[in-house]
């Protein structure tokens, strides 16, 4: 199966917002309300951030926020600062077989 | 807190078996609300997800691994382990095993640190 669809990388400024797309299919994105994000700083595991399209788990700062509009979904980090630098993958459950798909990830920026 | 801890051999030679453990303190593998899984990422790429179990034993795999792939549940240790036969170069990659919430959703919240596996001669 292919990875969902991300931009490889975006950047912003300490205090502005940028947007992180997830482009996938009506197999995936566009046909359940499962889409996750994860968070990977260099050397380190990944750490969710977003589930169920737009929940945060407790102790995730409430700059992070998530949505969806048909196959894609969108990742929002408002207020940027320099420890969000970091790659950020989106996921989503599948029905074609390998439960869950992974995006490429995007590298973002804080500038 | 739960935490997760991969442990294994960081060099398989081509063609065999790499064996991988997972073991989960402050918690019970045997939880009714989890699955355990197993995901990995080569060098400087993305994240694949490769398999997933429940403390019945009961497994599923990513279908381009699938006949390669066993994972296996001890919950008398409290661990769960992957075997990828016939390994090539493609299979290096750091390798992470994760919890998985059962239910209505698809998410990993918790993940070991991961653990680097080289296929090399």
């Amino acid at each position: 199966q292919s990875a969902l669809t991300q931009p490889a990388s975006v950047s912003g400024s300490p205090g502005q917002s940028i947007t992180i797309s997830c482009t996938g299919t009506s197999s995936d994105i566009g046909g359940y309300n499962y889409v996750s994000w994860y968070q990977q700083h260099p050397g380190k595991a990944p750490k969710l951030i977003i589930y169920d399209v737009s929940s945060r788990p407790s102790g995730v700062s409430i700059r992070f926020s998530g949505s969806k509009s048909g196959n894609t979904a969108s990742l929002t980090i408002s207020g940027l600062q320099a420890e969000d630098e970091a790659v950020y993958y989106c996921t989503s459950y599948t029905n074609t077989g390998a439960l869950v798909l992974f995006g490429g990830g995007t590298q973002l920026t804080v500038l | 807190q739960l935490q997760l801890q991969e442990s294994g051999p960081g060099l398989v030679k081509p063609s065999e078996t790499l064996s991988l453990t997972c073991t989960v303190s402050g918690g019970s593998i045997s939880s009714t609300t989890y699955y355990w899984d197993w995901i990995r990422q080569p060098p400087g790429k993305g994240l694949e997800w490769i398999g997933s179990i429940y403390h019945s034993g009961s497994s599923f795999y990513n279908p381009s691994l699938q006949s390669r792939v066993t994972i296996s549940v001890d919950t008398s240790n409290n661990q769960f382990s992957l075997k990828l036969n016939s390994v090539t170069a493609t299979d290096t990659a750091a390798y992470y095993c994760a919890r998985r919430v059962l239910g209505a959703t698809i998410h990993f919240d918790i993940w070991g640190q991961g653990t680097m596996v080289t296929v090399s001669s």
